[in-house]
């Protein structure tokens, strides 16, 4: 099975920072990999696929980039409505994996 | 609107068996592959499985922790998708989401999910 390590696992931050989130994958994904964000409560939703794709909707402020074995999800500047979990989710290999999560709190 | 709509959830003791189903609308369901996700209470998400469409002979892949104990199974007629699960463990409590297959393999669209719990 293909393992998705997310670094780092918690994240403080302040509303327009700057945040990136690395996802590293145990072997290569073909670029076949999507970002999703979740609130507490809520179903996730989806930011990016395919690596660098931002999805029908989400704001400019997502991006996504990497290739190979090590992608990041960046928010170029942090809003208050991006405190939440991030996942990242390799689409190649079955089994479809997640990975562990990436908390984003308010500094 | 898509819509997907998880039902079936609830309470049932080790050992056990529970379907749950999820009514999709807004969309050619018959067209679409479609996965069940879910989530234990305050970890990550987990993959648990996915159905391909009637074009790809309707097969199915699972994740190893359900493999030989879920059955994902569809009705094309009534835009539903199911997941039965059988031999239930303690380790199946989550919520349970299905979520739409769309190109490149991503999950587009999300059920608001429904909780099975596992507990004697």
């Amino acid at each position: 099975d293909i393992q998705l390590t997310q670094s780092p696992s918690f994240l403080s931050a302040s509303v327009g920072d700057r945040v990136t989130i690395t996802c590293r994958a145990s072997q290569g994904v073909d670029g076949y990999l999507a970002w999703y964000q979740q609130k507490p409560g809520k179903a996730p939703k989806l930011l990016i696929y395919t690596a660098s794709t931002l999805q029908s909707g989400v704001p400019s402020r997502f991006s996504g980039g990497g290739s190979g074995t090590e992608f990041t999800l960046t928010i170029s500047s942090l809003q208050p409505e991006d405190f939440a979990t991030y996942y990242c989710q390799q689409l190649n290999t079955y089994p479809l994996t997640f990975g562990g999560g990436t908390k984003v709190e308010s500094k | 609107e898509v819509q997907l709509v998880e039902s079936g959830g609830g309470l049932v003791q080790p050992g056990g068996s529970l379907r749950l189903s999820c009514a999709a609308s807004g969309f050619t369901f018959s067209d679409y592959y479609m996965d069940w996700v879910r989530q234990a209470p305050g970890k990550g998400l987990e993959w648990v499985g996915r159905s391909r469409n009637k074009a790809n002979s309707y097969t199915t892949e699972y994740a190893a922790s359900v493999r030989g104990r879920f059955t994902i199974s569809r009705d094309d007629s009534e835009n539903s998708l199911y997941l039965q699960m059988d031999s239930l463990k303690t380790e199946d409590t989550a919520v349970y989401y299905c979520g739409r297959r769309y190109d490149s393999g991503r999950i587009d669209y999300w059920g608001q999910g429904t909780l099975v719990t596992v507990s004697s």
